[in-house]
């Protein structure tokens, strides 16, 4: 079967830095997307990777290995705003989105 | 900006009720999608269309279905509602990418929050 696999729940301090990881099991692979979803909201587009390694966009950085089956998202100066959930999701052989359930990240002061 | 609008951001229905949830985008966007968010789970597909009056179905398409008879517009029905179909609704669109092949970016509506009683 095809499975998306993140932390259900990650805590952070304002202006630290955090990792949150995904591994995907997914028939083929087309790419892998980081979405944000603050509470009550709709996701919001972050990244995509199809090729090994880093992207680099602000604050915000995702990572990809291919051949271990694994993404990260890296956020940095964490902001109080960045409470919010993320959700990785994988792009199969057919093209479809397989979406991970998403992890929540609390910001303290 | 992409915009994607959903009739309604809350609605309670009784158990049995014919329920209708409309979605429209402003981007001219072949690809639309219906999911369903519940807690501790993956957004969930439920149908999606490449085309006006054509429709796929997603994942879980049962007790559902879905008419796109403009391009902007894709609707989700409930023939008749039951309380597990009480959930976050999320409509999505986006383009086909140039080559034909592959995925764009989705963009997502505000959701509609469904309670069946």
């Amino acid at each position: 079967g095809q499975n998306i696999d993140q932390p259900t729940e990650m805590t952070a301090t304002e202006g630290a830095i955090v990792q949150i990881n995904c591994t995907y099991q997914t028939s083929g692979f087309n790419g892998l997307f980081w979405y944000q979803q603050h509470a009550g909201e709709a996701p919001t587009f972050l990244s995509y990777n199809v090729l090994d390694g880093l992207e680099e966009k602000g604050r915000f950085s995702s990572f990809l290995s291919r051949s271990k089956g694994y993404s990260y998202l890296l956020l940095k100066e964490l902001q109080m705003k960045d409470s919010a959930s993320y959700l990785c999701a994988v792009t199969d052989s057919n093209y479809q989105l397989i979406w991970g359930a998403g992890t929540k990240l609390i910001i303290k002061p | 900006d992409v915009k994607v609008t959903q009739s309604s951001r809350y609605l309670v229905k009784r158990t049995g009720e014919k329920v209708f949830l409309e979605c429209v985008q402003d981007m001219d966007h072949e690809n639309m999608f219906w999911y369903r968010q519940d807690p501790g789970l993956g957004l969930r597909l439920i149908y999606f269309s490449y085309d006006v009056k054509m429709k796929e179905k997603g994942d879980i398409p049962e007790g559902y279905s879905v008419s796109r008879e403009k391009k902007e517009r894709f609707s989700l029905i409930l023939e008749s509602a039951s309380t597990n179909q009480t959930s976050m609704y999320l409509c999505a669109s986006s383009s086909l990418p140039a080559s034909g092949l592959g995925v764009d970016t989705q963009y997502f509506g505000p959701g509609t929050r469904l309670t069946v009683l």
